[in-house]
């Protein structure tokens, strides 16, 4: 399996709603990532995992929180969004953080009304 | 941080004619540049890549260069088909080697 599976692959929520964002990688993948990608831009990142712990968050507001229960699955937690947060959320893991290839799941088109 | 310019950001050209999208980046660190395409609704798929210690990589009509004393890296695509229409971006790991930076993106058209 060399896939990277997120669902869902859409999602409408309220500003007042908390819903949540999967990941799924069997790869044995020990880095898995966020990121965020508006239209006609590229991904943004936002945060890393490297070995099931948290080794970076760009800075990225509480409304959006992270989370890796186990090597393989990651999960984003989403609470008060705002409309500016209506993007594609990209998942991806790589062998190791850093220098090598990342494999991007498909993404859950998220829109915020 | 890493700063990644990449150019152009729109690119048409005649089916068989080559392509050619340029980035530099900033962290003279920096020593793995990946390059990514993105077709119309799909995931981001790494075309090719290339580490500081190598100068130029081929893989079939897809080809990467890189000047470490330059700063700059380009992607060449020869004969190119249809099917090599897709935003491509380029990308550089920070010098701790744990993110990727991209570049802006190029929109390539490929015109049969």
């Amino acid at each position: 399996d060399t896939e990277v599976t997120q669902t869902p692959k859409h999602l409408v929520m309220g500003m007042t709603n908390k819903k949540s964002l999967k990941c799924e990688q069997h790869m044995g993948h020990r880095a898995m990532y966020w990121y965020k990608q508006k239209a006609k831009k590229p991904p943004e990142l936002m945060f890393v995992y490297s070995y099931e712990k948290l080794s970076i968050n760009e800075s990225v507001p509480s409304r959006f929180s992270p989370e890796c229960p186990n090597s393989s699955l990651l999960n984003l937690h989403l609470h008060a969004l705002q409309p500016e947060d209506s993007a594609l959320y990209l998942c991806a893991s790589s062998q190791e953080s850093g220098r090598e290839k990342l494999f991007f799941g498909s993404g859950t088109q998220l829109s915020v009304l | 941080g890493e700063n990644v310019e990449q150019h152009p950001s729109t690119l048409s050209v005649q089916e068989g004619d080559s392509a050619v999208i340029k980035c530099t980046y900033s962290d003279s660190a920096s020593n793995y540049f990946p390059w990514y395409k993105q077709e119309l609704g799909k995931r981001p798929q790494l075309i090719i890549d290339i580490r500081s210690n190598v100068g130029e990589k081929k893989d079939q009509r897809i080809a990467v260069t890189l000047n470490k004393t330059a700063k700059h890296f380009s992607l060449h695509i020869t004969e190119t088909q249809p099917e090599d229409s897709a935003v491509y971006f380029c990308a550089a790991s920070s010098a701790a080697g744990n993110k990727l930076t991209f570049g802006g993106g190029t929109r390539v058209l490929v015109k049969p």
